[in-house]
């Protein structure tokens, strides 16, 4: 178990690029899931994948995001278009499943910083 | 009204002391809570979950879950200055969700202070 791992650690870049994170969940995690904390808060859902699909979207996302899990194993985040306001910690998270009491473990996290 | 609401504090207490965390939700159909520990500029970590009424005991920690009053707790025994971080509280959604996705909502967390 070697955790869940995330990619790139930190990003930055210009406004109205497009960025691309990367998250690996704990081996057969089947539900991977996807946040955004900025400085002072909790963090917020974004979206979550059941295996390869994507069940929920937050109404708070934009259409600028979007998410993909293929295979069912790693998942990919991508802004297009950064504004200033997606300069945040996006989180990725991953739990055995769905069931009272499932545990979330998170990765390390993509600081993502735009200038 | 704050789907969950915690003290953002600084909590201080002194070292070897219990600190006392707590948290209220809104959501009476929420279904598991969870106690995440978040150093500054790392990830949040996972301390201790629960699902039932009462208390659950891990080492020095201890959660408490009170479903009638909506209010979730977290006991520090013996607080060490490497407990000084944010704990954020976190709940599953509830009937406002449809209880099926296990998305995790949170506080703004409560950060603690140990002196030494």
């Amino acid at each position: 178990d070697t955790g869940v791992s995330q990619d790139p650690r930190h990003k930055i870049t210009k406004r109205g690029q497009n960025v691309t994170f990367r998250c690996d969940p704990i081996s057969e995690h089947n539900r991977l899931y996807w946040y955004r904390q900025t400085l002072g808060q909790g963090p917020e859902f974004l979206t979550y994948f059941q295996n390869e699909a994507q069940l929920e979207k937050s109404r708070l996302l934009s259409d600028r995001f979007s998410a993909e899990r293929p295979k069912g194993s790693f998942s990919t985040l991508e802004i297009q278009r950064t504004e200033q306001g997606d300069s945040a910690m996006y989180l990725c998270a991953s739990s055995p499943g769905p069931g009272i009491g499932q545990p979330q473990h998170f990765g390390d996290g993509t600081r993502l910083s735009i200038l | 009204q704050k789907e969950v609401e915690q003290n953002s504090g600084p909590l201080s207490v002194p070292e070897g002391a219990i600190a006392s965390l707590n948290c209220t939700y809104s959501d009476r159909g929420s279904q598991s809570f969870f106690w995440y520990r978040q150093y500054s500029g790392k990830s949040p970590e996972l301390i201790m979950f629960i699902y039932s009424n009462g208390d659950k005991e891990d080492g020095r920690f201890t959660a408490q879950l009170n479903k009638a009053s909506q209010y979730v707790s977290l006991l520090i025994r013996d607080s060490q200055p490497s407990d000084s971080a944010t704990y954020l509280c976190a709940v599953t959604g509830g009937f406002r969700d449809g209880g099926a996705t296990n998305k995790l909502i949170f506080g703004t967390g409560t950060l603690l202070a140990v002196q030494p």
